[in-house]
């Protein structure tokens, strides 16, 4: 059981725009910045999103991430077929002192 | 570019004892801080320990405290978990990722593919 929240699956067709959420509590989402992960199958894991919402250099401005309170969310727009992969959120948690992380989202692409 | 290639994983049985190895390269290692990570069959990923840029603070997760090791050698470019009392539960694949600053920072900004460990008799 992981103790951030994400949906097992998400799907959407191409070009189409899908969000995936993040939830956690107080001592994680709630007091430190939340970071999101791709793993394509076969590949390392790849940094998306830091700090909510800045993207590293070499990451589609397609890739967006928000907090409001307890949650978080990634965003993906106009869909691609490369965007297939699994995606992971983490954090901080103050509680436990040490990171934290959903247990993955796996988006298929239709 | 960043490269980290994680190797020493296998199949062991309870109680036994192994040793993981991330080799780092294209980068100053001796500037970063490094973890290990793992993800069980079909699970999501689990943060395992913490060692900082010059050794001098490391930190584990409740589930390894006392049986695993973070350790590094700046001079080899390469991470170290050594994992001793292992148990079924602890079969998984093992990344080592680099954290964004020397200490404690806010995200990992490079992982390797991991190497799988599997405990069983």
């Amino acid at each position: 059981q992981s103790v951030l929240t994400q949906p097992p699956s998400a799907s959407g067709t191409p070009g189409q725009r899908v969000t995936i959420s993040c939830s956690g509590s107080s001592s994680n989402i709630g007091s430190n910045t939340v970071s999101w992960y791709q793993q394509l199958p076969g590949t390392a894991l790849k940094l998306l999103i830091y700090s909510y919402n800045q993207r590293p250099s070499g990451v589609p401005d397609r890739f967006s991430g928000s907090k409001s309170g307890t949650s978080a969310s990634l965003a993906i727009s106009g869909l691609q077929s490369e965007d297939e992969a699994d995606y992971f959120c983490a954090a901080w948690d103050d509680s436990l002192n040490g990171w934290v992380f959903g247990g993955g989202t796996k988006l298929t692409v239709l | 570019q960043v490269q980290l290639v994680e190797s020493g994983g296998g199949v062991v049985q309870p109680g036994r004892s192994l040793r993981l190895s991330c080799a780092a390269s294209g980068f100053s290692f001796s500037n970063y801080g490094m973890h290990w990570v793992r993800q069980a069959p079909g699970k999501g990923l689990e943060w395992v320990a913490v060692i900082w840029y010059d050794g001098s603070y490391k930190h584990y997760a409740d589930s390894v405290k006392g049986r695993f090791t973070i350790s590094r050698d700046n001079s080899k470019n390469t991470l170290y978990l050594q994992m001793n009392s292992l148990r079924a539960e602890d079969t998984a694949i093992y990344y080592c990722a680099r954290d964004v600053v020397p200490t404690r920072g806010d995200y990992f900004d490079y992982w390797g593919r991991g190497t799988l460990v599997t405990v069983s008799s």
